[in-house]
């Protein structure tokens, strides 16, 4: 089994829906992240998150939301979707050791498109 | 602000060496990391380096040099299989940044 999942991997929307993703890990990391693809921008940070208690806001939080229900869980949601939110999403966790790689571990990616 | 500067495509040869550098300003930086995604996939960790030099598994190598705010990944015997995007990501204070990805095309 995979051990970071992502629900739904594909999903079409309409503006103005909300929409949640969400991100289940079996690593038990305590570090959760949520980034965006975009063809050609790489991969840039949305929120991310070390512990259940602690939600931090990445480099393009703006119309989108966080929660973090329990260490294993990481849930992103769209309040009000736009087309320019159309993009692939990916969920990732990492285990901090020290001054380590704190390496991500991605899930498989959501492709969402909003029409 | 923080950046990273990779080239967004370079060409080789099946078997061939091909070298893709990478760029750096970031903030409370403590290493480079080098991911490798193919298309329709997800990013997978290849190597890190926390310290200048070259750390070599396998085919691939990657190599740090902080006072030039500089790295590599050097993929060498290339295979096929080695097409797909490669991002390097810059670990600094509380999260990586990752540079826009280098897409390698291989020729037979």
């Amino acid at each position: 089994d995979a051990d970071v999942t992502q629900t739904p991997r594909n999903r079409i929307t309409k503006t103005g829906k909300r929409i949640m993703l969400e991100c289940s890990q079996t690593k038990g990391h305590d570090r959760m992240y949520w980034y965006r693809q975009d063809p050609g921008l790489g991969l840039r940070l949305i929120y991310y998150s070390f512990d259940v208690k602690d939600i931090n806001k990445g480099e393009i939080s703006d119309g989108y939301s966080v929660s973090r229900q329990a260490q294993a869980k990481f849930s992103l949601s769209l309040e009000s979707a736009i087309p320019n939110q159309t993009a692939l999403y990916f969920c990732a966790t990492s285990e901090v050791a020290g001054l380590s790689t704190d390496t991500q571990y991605f899930g498989p990616g959501t492709r969402l498109t909003v029409l | 602000g923080q950046s990273l500067e990779q080239p967004s495509e370079v060409t080789a040869v099946e078997g061939a060496i091909v070298q893709i550098n990478c760029t750096y300003q970031t903030s409370g930086f403590y290493g480079l990391s080098w991911y490798q995604q193919h298309d329709g996939g997800a990013p997978t960790f290849l190597s890190y380096n926390g310290l200048d030099g070259l750390e070599e598994t396998g085919r691939f190598s990657s190599f740090l040099s902080r006072s030039d705010s500089y790295g590599y990944l050097l993929l060498q015997e290339l295979q096929m299989k080695d097409s797909a995007s490669y991002f390097c990501a810059a670990c600094g204070d509380d999260k990586i940044i990752f540079g826009k990805g280098t897409r390698l095309h291989i020729l037979p």
